[in-house]
């Protein structure tokens, strides 16, 4: 069984929809998940991290993790053609620095 | 502030060649990451370091090296190019935060290998 598993799509989805991103995950270790957005020729940004389980929102982004069911999602309300882009789930676990990263998920928001 | 550099952006090696992927942080970061980034492969850690004169091997770093003299630099050196090396690379940077806090990496905008 793989450490992460991430969906690589491509996702496409009309301007305004909502979008569901998700990754599952093996090792239960993991205690920090974050998201990076990566536009096409660029390095990836972190969007969203969070460190328990429950929800957390930034603007249109809500960033979900259920550490029971190993599962994380990214969803992304009124979605904009300025989305489009791959979205990477990445884990660590406590004191230490590396991290572990999905495949990427490619969103294409059409307008 | 320029964050993460690298240089060069594009670059084309025959077989056998050598080049060093340079990488430079401004944020007086310790930690320093090499990543490579495959088609459909996510990102896969090559080297990584700590600080100035230590660095330590991730998951993929069979030909590859590094070296770390200072905070802001950390090259990448690859000897005898292969065709499994084109990629793209990514040097990556994070802060010292407290003990078992989350540190955010920030990349640098790669350097697009292809070996023929």
């Amino acid at each position: 069984q793989k450490e992460v598993e991430q969906d690589p799509g491509p996702l496409s989805v009309p301007e305004g929809a909502i979008v569901s991103l998700n990754c599952t995950y093996s090792n239960s270790a993991f205690q920090y998940f974050m998201w990076y957005r990566q536009y096409s020729r660029k390095g990836p940004e972190l969007l969203m991290y969070t460190y328990s389980s429950g929800n957390k929102e930034d603007g249109r982004f809500t960033a979900q993790v259920d550490k029971s069911s190993k599962y994380i999602s990214l969803f992304i309300r009124d979605s904009q053609p300025s989305d489009s882009a791959t979205y990477l789930c990445a884990f660590s676990t406590s004191g230490t620095y590396k991290y572990i990263f999905g495949t990427g998920t490619r969103l294409k928001v059409l307008a | 502030n320029a964050g993460v550099t690298q240089t060069p952006k594009f670059r084309i090696l025959k077989i056998g060649q050598s080049m060093t992927l340079q990488c430079t942080q401004d944020m007086n970061h310790n930690y320093m990451y090499w990543y490579r980034q495959d088609p459909g492969m996510g990102l896969k850690l090559i080297y990584y370091s700590v600080g100035a004169g230590i660095t330590d091997k991730g998951e993929v770093p069979n030909g590859y090296n590094v070296s770390r003299s200072t905070t802001e630099d950390f090259p990448l050196r690859l000897e005898l190019a292969a065709p499994s090396q084109t990629s793209v690379y990514f040097c990556a940077s994070s802060g010292q935060g407290r003990k078992l806090a989350y540190n955010e990496q920030f990349f640098g905008p790669g350097t697009r290998l292809t070996v023929l």
